[in-house]
């Protein structure tokens, strides 16, 4: 499906430090989905969001909803090792999700 | 949330024959779910929409009599690799969509790893 796009790339953080990473896309989005994937693993849904505008916290996550509907963002407070993976922004877009290229986490101890 | 799984987790294969892989909804009823596949450090792929009662839909590039899909139950979609070759070595997911309470959610499955000698 069509690419969202999704940055940044990859990041190194120190444990317990915040991180942040957003998505963009041209066409306006009525769900934005925010997923993890682990080595080996499925995605694990994190936070769905339905609403433009809408702040949504799952434990340490948080995420919004633009008010555009054309973006989205995801925050991570306080990152533990668990928190590496790759993260993925995804849309439902006439029922099949277009997909960020993911955001790879590396938590250095 | 919801809960998809798939079966097997992981499968080691002669070149030439077919595999099959299941992918259940647990706790909801899915009319619609999608397989991918996934290469090592790239985004998921999508192969095909499974549909319930009615035919696959394929993406562009994705052969149907290679990787045919059945969605014989609102719980239950199938795909099946049929002459499986090396190149089909590959990690496939599946996806289940829930539309409950009009909120649209996809929940992905563990994936299976295929690996064809």
């Amino acid at each position: 499906g069509q690419q969202l796009n999704q940055s940044p790339q990859s990041m190194f953080i120190q444990e317990g430090e915040d991180v942040s990473m957003n998505c963009t896309s041209s066409s306006i989005f009525n769900t934005w989905l925010w997923y993890k994937q682990d080595p080996g693993e499925g995605p694990v849904l994190l936070i769905a969001l339905y609403k433009a505008g809408e702040l949504t916290s799952n434990g340490r996550l948080t995420a919004q909803f633009g008010i555009t509907r054309k973006d989205s963002f995801l925050n991570i407070s306080a990152s533990i090792p668990s928190d590496v993976g790759i993260y993925f922004c995804a849309g439902p877009n006439d029922y099949k999700l277009s997909f960020g290229a993911g955001t790879t986490v590396t938590v250095r101890a | 949330g919801a809960v998809v799984s798939q079966h097997p987790s992981r499968v080691i294969c002669k070149s030439g024959t077919s595999v099959k892989i299941e992918c259940r909804s647990l706790d909801f009823q899915a009319t619609t779910m999608f397989w991918y596949r996934q290469f090592p450090k790239q985004s998921l792929m999508l192969m095909a929409t499974s549909n319930e009662g009615s035919k696959a839909t394929y993406e562009q590039g994705v052969e149907k009599d290679k990787f045919l899909i059945n969605h014989a139950s609102l719980t239950l979609s199938t795909l099946t690799v049929t002459s499986a070759h090396p190149e089909d070595s590959s990690f496939y997911i599946c996806s289940a969509r829930d539309v409950a309470g009009g909120q649209e959610t996809q929940y992905f499955g563990p994936g299976t790893r295929l690996l064809v000698l």
